[in-house]
């Protein structure tokens, strides 16, 4: 299958620091890329959809100033988590597709972030 | 009502056993099905993909598709040790989105 490699895969991080996190395609263009969060023992929530070179799409109730997401190649989405809250502590992961509306998509190793 | 369910278990199973896992949904758009294999701390690797109806096989590991139904289910024969993991299915339409059930955390005892 395609890979997807996140950056990095753990963080520590002081309160009110910034963070960023890296997602890359390495053997394919993703057109669309996904950034999820993903709490101890629960399932992935989505937080924002990326397309190569435009905004993105933030779910309901995902700050997107405090969540910022670069989509800036096909090959590269970042995600940066700003002025960061021991409540920002998570398992953050993105997922990548190579074809618009193709329904698989292939996960990175995902990063879990601790804010302390 | 969740537009997907999933037991979350834990499902705790003897080695060489059987597991059959299962979710519904309530969306009749989904037409793409995916089971996807989660290990303690790691990214959702995907296992299975499914589109409509359906079985599909892939070694010890075969995914069916009832769309009648609204169910999907993953059977995993001879299981082992190293299958235990938390299993995602996730389902989608034809556009972007994707949506998750809440994974079922397996274990298989030696």
């Amino acid at each position: 299958g395609a890979v997807v490699s996140q950056h990095p895969s753990w963080v520590i991080c002081k309160s009110g620091t910034s963070v960023k996190i890296e997602c890359r395609s390495l053997d394919f263009q993703a057109t669309t890329m996904f950034w999820y969060r993903q709490f101890p023992k629960q399932s992935l929530m989505l937080m924002a959809t990326s397309n190569e070179g435009s905004k993105a799409t933030y779910e309901q109730g995902v700050e997107k100033d405090k969540f910022l997401i670069n989509h800036a190649s096909l090959t590269l989405s970042t995600l940066t988590v700003t002025s960061a809250h021991p409540e920002d502590s998570s398992f953050y992961i993105c997922s990548a597709k190579e074809l618009l509306g193709q329904a698989e998509a292939f996960f990175g190793q995902g990063t879990r972030l601790t804010v302390v | 009502q969740k537009e997907v369910e999933q037991d979350p278990g834990p499902l705790s199973v003897p080695e060489g056993a059987i597991v059959s896992l299962n979710c519904t949904y309530s969306n009749s758009a989904f037409q793409y099905f995916m089971w996807y294999r989660q290990y303690s701390r790691k990214g959702p690797e995907l296992l299975m993909y499914t589109y409509s109806s359906g079985n599909k096989e892939d070694g010890r590991f075969t995914a069916q598709v009832d769309k009648s139904s609204k169910y999907i289910s993953l059977f995993i024969r001879d299981s082992q040790p190293s299958d235990s993991a938390t299993y995602l299915c996730a389902m989608s339409d034809n556009n972007n989105d994707m949506r998750f059930g809440a994974g079922t955390r397996l274990t298989v005892k030696p």
